[in-house]
């Protein structure tokens, strides 16, 4: 079945270091890979939706500048936590799309990278 | 506004036994509800995926129901087993590929021995 693979699985930094998180798709071709973010007992919320070789659209009230994303090739797209602050500690997680796949067919998640801000 | 409603949004049972969580929604135009499984610090996994012509669709112990003239769903799981613990979400979808996802907000269920 189709694998989404996220790097790293887990991060601590400290207040103002950038963080980036890998999501491949290892087994398909992904033109459009979405980004989420979830809080403690909350459900996902979407961050941005990520299409290879064009800028990412945002969603309503997450900052572009501080959540860069880049879809450099159809396996893998990246999500860049710039300057990052104990409030941006989340759960992050990244979906693909197959090439070609209908809306009638799942999204593969990855496994989510735990992101926390000392 | 699209919306998903979970409930119940926790849930407690005894090993072996059953239960059924509910998903209402309001997203228009409707496409498809799917269920996902969601272990703690993992990413969601696909349980099943219904369309609008689709009443039930089954995955081992788990089986999904939908009214797609109340949109209503439900997620039936027989003979609870210790890995269930999980939370469970209920997402729909428009039927275009540029249509987002809808989450519902998850039922947390936890399976005692």
């Amino acid at each position: 079945g189709a694998v989404v693979s996220q790097h790293p699985s887990w991060v601590i930094c400290k207040s103002g270091t950038s963080v980036k998180i890998e999501c491949r798709s290892l087994d398909f071709q992904a033109t459009t890979m979405f980004w989420y973010r979830q809080f403690p007992k909350q459900s996902l919320m979407l961050m941005a939706t990520s299409n290879e070789g064009s800028k990412a659209t945002y969603e309503q009230g997450v900052e572009k500048d501080k959540f860069l994303i880049n879809h450099a090739s159809l396996t893998l797209s990246t999500l860049t936590v710039t300057s990052a602050h104990p409030e941006d500690s989340s759960f992050y997680i990244c979906s693909a799309r197959p090439f070609g796949q209908t809306s009638n067919q799942p999204q593969h998640f990855g496994d989510g990278t735990r992101l926390s801000i000392l | 506004k699209n919306q998903v409603e979970q409930s119940p949004q926790s849930l407690i049972i005894l090993e072996g036994k059953n239960c059924t969580l509910q998903c209402n929604y309001t997203v228009s135009p409707f496409s498809n509800l799917r269920w996902y499984k969601q272990d703690t610090g993992r990413g969601p996994v696909s349980l099943t995926i219904m369309t609008f012509s689709e009443n039930t669709k089954s995955n081992g112990r788990y089986t999904a129901t939908l009214d797609a003239d109340t949109k209503q769903s439900s997620l039936h799981i027989t003979a609870s087993q210790l890995s269930d613990s999980a939370s469970y979400i209920c997402v729909v979808s428009g039927p275009f590929a540029g249509n987002m996802l809808t989450f519902g907000g998850g039922t947390r269920l936890m399976v005692k021995p």
